[in-house]
């Protein structure tokens, strides 16, 4: 089984400012099968990112994605209020499927 | 619009059994897999299971396997998670996912609100 590490615990940010999350995986994920979700307190998970960098529908480009192997990251270049959340990893490159502990973002 | 709304779940006692469900809308249910992840209180992530979108194919994490089993009726367009023996552990939300592809567990796009089960005496 894959185990992601994701760090730092939590993160706090001013609005403005640019985040950088980390997603850490035991062994290599193949064709870099790694998503990013954001959840806010109370809802749904909301896919932000597939493949490693490839933004789903809707989402701002102020998110990307980049990494491969077993490091990637998810940045987000200048925090807007609603970016505020808890993020977690996700690989889908070997079964079982497994995602990161999270990073909360936090307002600084 | 795609929509996934969970039910079923509630407080059961340790070694008990729940039944959840998962009734889908606004895609062609039978073309993707369904997956069910869970969310203990104030944790991460936890994918539990999987199934492919003809139902011919199951997949669970091991921390369930035996006790879990996951189904899928395509003529009601609903998903199903048959939970025995359950544990203390097992306390969380349960949230119903869309899987991207027709074949196995991905990455999902779309999420219910999630249901919760509470495993206590």
């Amino acid at each position: 089984e894959i185990v992601l590490t994701q760090s730092p615990g939590t993160l706090s940010l001013s609005p403005g400012e640019r985040a950088t999350l980390s997603c850490r995986a035991s062994q290599s994920v193949s064709s870099n099968y790694l998503a990013w979700y954001q959840q806010k307190p109370g809802q749904a998970p909301r896919l932000l990112i597939s493949g490693a960098s490839s933004r789903a529908t809707g989402i701002p480009d102020r998110f990307s994605g980049s990494g491969s192997g077993t490091d990637f990251t998810l940045t987000i270049s200048r925090l807007e209020p609603e970016d505020f959340a808890v993020y977690h990893c996700q690989q889908y490159g070997r079964s079982p499927l497994s995602f990161g502990g999270g990073t909360k973002v936090e307002i600084k | 619009e795609v929509q996934l709304v969970e039910s079923g779940g509630g407080l059961v006692q340790p070694g008990g059994s729940l039944r959840l469900s998962c009734a889908a809308s606004g895609f062609t249910f039978s073309s993707y897999a369904m997956s069910w992840v869970r969310q203990a209180p104030g944790k991460g992530l936890e994918w539990v299971s999987g199934i492919s979108g003809g139902g011919d194919s199951t997949y669970y994490a091991n921390s369930v396997k035996g006790r879990f089993t996951i189904s899928r009726d395509n003529s009601k367009n609903t998903l199903y998670l048959q939970m025995n023996g359950l544990r203390a552990e097992d306390t969380a939300v349960y949230f119903c996912a869309k899987d991207r592809v027709t074949s196995r567990p991905y990455y999902f796009d779309y999420w219910g609100h999630g249901t919760l089960v509470t495993v206590s005496s």
